[in-house]
């Protein structure tokens, strides 16, 4: 049971857009950063996003971060078949003063 | 190309205890703006933190994991150590190592991951 709620799949056509949420608590999205993850099977995870809409470089703007409250999203348009991968959402609890992941989304480009 | 580099035992015994170590090659734990430690996933399931050390030395643990776990620096801070005792087949998983910004603890720097089996 992961601290920060994502919806296990989703899925869209090419060309599409597609939205990532990411649901916790005033003790880690409501007061902290969130960064987001991409991961290819088999391999290490990559930041897509930090400080809760950054991008770093390498990351297509066609990807967007959003935090509102106690939930965050991930925004990815235009998609294409190399988007599928899994998606992790993570901040810091300060409740528990350790970081917190999403049980993660796996995107399906249909 | 991953930029930290995981070393150990890929099998370990229940009840033993796992040690993992990761080294900057070429490079050191001295990276202004960043905090070491250790991420781990199942096979086949999420992301999961172990812990860090801030740059004071300070460590924070999962609290699942915290009566458990060590995570250390050797004193030139080339070597990063992760100590897991008494493990069991739950802690079977990759384990990466980790650079997490100091600003916002988004994990910026990663291994390519070591798979560790705990099985007699």
């Amino acid at each position: 049971q992961s601290v920060l709620t994502q919806p296990p799949s989703v899925s869209a056509a090419p060309g599409q857009r597609v939205i990532v949420s990411c649901s916790g608590s005033s003790s880690n999205i409501g007061n902290n950063y969130v960064s987001w993850y991409q991961q290819f099977p088999g391999t290490a995870p990559k930041v897509l996003i930090y400080e809760n809409h950054k991008r770093p470089s390498g990351t297509p703007d066609r990807l967007s971060g959003s935090k509102s409250g106690t939930s965050a999203t991930l925004v990815i348009t235009g998609l294409q078949t190399g988007d599928e991968a899994d998606y992790y959402c993570g901040t810091w609890d300060s409740s528990l003063s350790a970081m917190v992941f999403g049980g993660g989304t796996k995107l399906t480009v249909l | 190309q991953s930029q930290l580099q995981e070393s150990g035992p890929r099998l370990s015994k229940p009840s033993e205890t796992l040690s993992l170590t990761c080294t900057v090659p070429g490079d050191s734990f001295t990276t202004i703006g960043f905090y070491w430690g250790w991420i781990r996933q199942p096979p086949g399931r999420g992301l999961e933190w172990i812990g860090i050390l801030h740059d004071d030395g300070r460590p924070a643990y999962s609290p699942s994991l915290k009566s458990r776990v060590t995570i250390s620096v050797d004193t030139s801070r080339t070597r990063l150590s992760l100590k897991l005792s008494s493990v069991t087949a739950a802690d079977t998983a990759t384990y990466y190592c980790a650079g997490f910004d100091n600003f916002d603890y988004a994990v910026e720097k990663w291994g390519q991951g070591i798979l560790v089996t705990v099985s007699s």
